[in-house]
């Protein structure tokens, strides 16, 4: 299995809701990772997960949430978005980058927020 | 701060002519990887370089990575409508974290 799963493919919600995306992984990868993609943009990382532990916080405003509950799962808790939140959120996973196998990214999900 | 330049934004081809796309670090590389992004779709990672002045081949497509370690091409022979997409490099800030070229998207003109 060398796939990233992530759910829902797509969300679109208002600026009060309370959401949350998922990610799995069964590849044995010690870290995690979320990134925001804007069209035309490159992925911008957000947060990393390194054994389950958060280890980089990009500045990320608080009313994104993330949460590993185990070495396998990854979760966004999204709460009081803004318009310009809307993009493509990918998770990806790896090995230590010298590992020579890169990240495996997930289809993402594309979020509106209305 | 550690910046990756890539270059051009976009190249327009007619099909069966070639791609070339560059990248450039402010600062050496341990190593440099290479992503398609189909559009639509989420990035794909196509190779990692680690040696001064390696190149490697994946059929149609010639990876190469500077002397210095500071910059890396990658060439596609003949393109083909299913090159079409955005070639990112990217290479590690740190074991976790890559710092990421702007891509080049390849279109095909009809």
């Amino acid at each position: 299995d060398t796939e990233v799963t992530q759910t829902p493919k797509h969300l679109v919600m208002g600026m009060t809701n309370k959401k949350s995306l998922k990610c799995e992984q069964h590849m044995g990868h010690r870290a995690m990772y979320w990134y925001k993609q804007k069209a035309k943009k490159p992925p911008e990382l957000m947060f990393v997960y390194s054994y389950e532990k958060l280890s980089i916080n990009e500045s990320v405003p608080s009313r994104f949430s993330p949460e590993c509950p185990n070495s396998s799962l990854l979760n966004l808790h999204l709460h009081a978005l803004q318009p310009e939140d809307s993009a493509l959120y990918l998770c990806a996973s790896s090995q230590d980058l010298q590992s020579g196998r890169g990240y495996t990214f997930g289809s993402g999900t594309r979020l509106t927020v209305v | 701060g550690q910046q990756v330049m890539q270059i051009p934004q976009y190249q327009h081809v007619q099909e069966g002519e070639d791609f070339t796309t560059y990248c450039n670090s402010s600062t050496t590389l341990s190593n440099i990887q290479w992503y398609k992004q189909r559009p639509g779709g989420h990035p794909v990672f196509l190779i990692q370089l680690v040696k001064s002045g390696e190149v490697k081949k994946q059929k149609r497509l010639t990876f190469q990575f500077g002397e210095a370690k500071k910059n890396s091409s990658l060439h596609i022979t003949a393109t083909q409508t299913t090159d079409v997409g955005t070639y990112f490099c990217a290479g590690p800030k740190s074991n976790y974290q890559l710092i990421w070229g702007a891509g080049t998207k390849l279109i095909i003109k009809p």
